[in-house]
């Protein structure tokens, strides 16, 4: 069992509220990413991060932010939930050499209604 | 572009038997190629890990293997069990840049019946 969490598991939330989804690693791991999955589709990258300070947007546009003010915490954001953000969210890191596995949370299920 | 493809999208097999669930990549320069089991709404968990020079690698009731030549991974389970019932994904990551990216596929979906 991987030491990467993820919290809420599940969200439902109305039009227009603020969240914030969670995602911790204890393993110090430098790599972490966002992916955003809809059902039967593949997981597609919104965020990552080489590191404390670093941050990038990935493949899939996407209204959220990121921060990563210390090594094992990696939010992420969204200002104002629209009902196109809902999908499954998974956080994952991995170490800094790319041969390396990346481990993943057990995901946010968010739904805007 | 780099891309994976994975067949079948989807199977249906009685327990104990056997299946081979298929990956192909076009991602360029190659670095590894993983294979994931995604349980319903949960996380993906990895099972292999293969790199360049490994052609087969084993972890329990899976076995995984790796054509760098012709860009084929396949992924053996062998004598299934209900447990196994899952979403497979193919995932390859390249060394083109520092960040290894990730390239997954669609995955497919394995149901194993009693």
């Amino acid at each position: 069992e991987a030491d990467i969490y993820q919290t809420p598991r599940y969200l439902v939330i109305g039009t227009g509220k603020k969240i914030t989804l969670e995602c911790s690693q204890t393993m110090g791991h430098d790599k972490m990413y966002w992916y955003q999955q809809d059902p039967g589709m593949e997981l597609h990258l919104i965020h990552y991060s080489y590191g404390v300070n670093s941050t990038e947007k990935g493949d899939l546009s996407s209204e959220s932010t990121v921060s990563r003010i210390r090594t094992e915490h990696f939010p992420l954001t969204l200002e104002s939930a629209r009902p196109s953000h809902t999908s499954q969210y998974l956080c994952a890191s991995s170490e800094r050499s790319s041969d390396t596995e990346a481990f993943f949370g057990q995901g946010t299920r968010l739904t805007v209604v | 572009k780099n891309q994976v493809e994975q067949s079948p999208q989807s199977l249906i097999i009685l327990e104990g038997k056997n299946c081979t669930l298929q990956c192909n990549y076009t991602v360029s320069p190659f670095s590894n190629l993983r294979w994931y089991k995604q349980d319903t709404g949960r996380g993906p968990v990895s099972l292999t890990i293969m790199t360049f020079s490994e052609n087969t690698k084993s972890n329990g009731r899976y076995t995984a293997t790796l054509d760098a030549d012709t860009k084929q991974s396949s992924l053996h389970i062998t004598a299934s069990q209900l447990s196994d019932s899952a979403s497979y994904i193919c995932v390859v990551s390249d060394r083109g840049s520092t960040l290894g990216r990730l390239y997954f596929g669609r995955g497919t979906q394995l149901t194993v019946w009693p």
